[in-house]
């Protein structure tokens, strides 16, 4: 069955500081894609990255960074000089191609982990 | 400014009653969602809808129930036999959920429901 598990609940860090956020997933398709989505305290979802399956380059996109290996079925977030603004729930979700039992494109979330940020 | 909007923002409902939550986007996408996130948890679906006039069941639908008549319009109704309904309701949609095909979705401001 797929799930995802986002083992850090909540993490605090100091402004500036790096953190990483981990993201394990399980699933028997062979394709299938990978997205992280910030919730700042406002509620709303903001879509971050989607990679598939079939493309394991790590991406980097300003003082974010992912690293996808399939090896190991982890998709971890990394923000860097990390900042009070980067302060909100990450949620990582695996969503199939194909229907093995639930419904091929429906997200499956992991629980979420805080981030808190201090000055 | 293309976007999904959710209405009202925060609900208030005495037990018993039914509730709808409004859900309406202006990015001409084909699928929109339901979901509940509950306190320290992550978001599980209640419903989708990839075309008008068809919608399938999510993993927690009981007690809720959806129309799609507009393209642009999904909205919920929470009802009496919903026995836990107070949590925060997502909309979101997507450009199309087709055969291999996964789009991102999108996601609204939300709902906060509490029932007295």
């Amino acid at each position: 069955a797929q799930k995802v598990t986002q083992a850090q609940t909540e993490i605090s860090v100091v402004e500036k500081e790096d953190v990483t956020l981990d993201c394990v997933y399980e699933t028997r398709d062979t394709t299938y894609y990978l997205f992280w989505y910030k919730q700042p305290p406002s509620g709303e979802l903001v879509f971050l990255i989607r990679r598939n399956s079939f493309d394991e380059q790590n991406e980097i996109s300003g003082r974010y960074s992912w690293n996808f290996q399939k090896s190991t079925s982890s998709f971890n977030f990394t923000i860097t000089a990390s900042q009070v603004v980067d302060s909100a729930v990450y949620f990582c979700a695996l969503s199939e191609a194909w229907n093995y039992g639930g419904s091929q494109g429906n997200l499956i979330f992991g629980k979420g982990t805080k981030l808190s940020v201090k000055p | 400014d293309g976007g999904i909007t959710q209405s009202p923002k925060y609900l208030f409902r005495k037990e018993g009653q039914n509730v709808t939550l409004s859900c309406e986007q202006n990015l001409n996408h084909d699928a929109m969602y339901w979901y509940r996130q509950d306190p320290g948890q992550g978001l599980r679906l209640i419903y989708y809808s990839q075309i008008v006039n068809d919608f399938q069941k999510g993993d927690i639908a009981e007690g809720y129930s959806v129309s799609r008549e507009k393209k642009e319009s999904f909205p919920l109704t929470v009802t009496s036999a919903q026995k836990n309904p107070t949590a925060f309701y997502l909309c979101a949609s997507s450009i199309d959920q087709g055969v291999s095909i996964t789009d991102t979705q999108y996601f609204g401001p939300g709902t906060r429901l509490t029932v007295l």
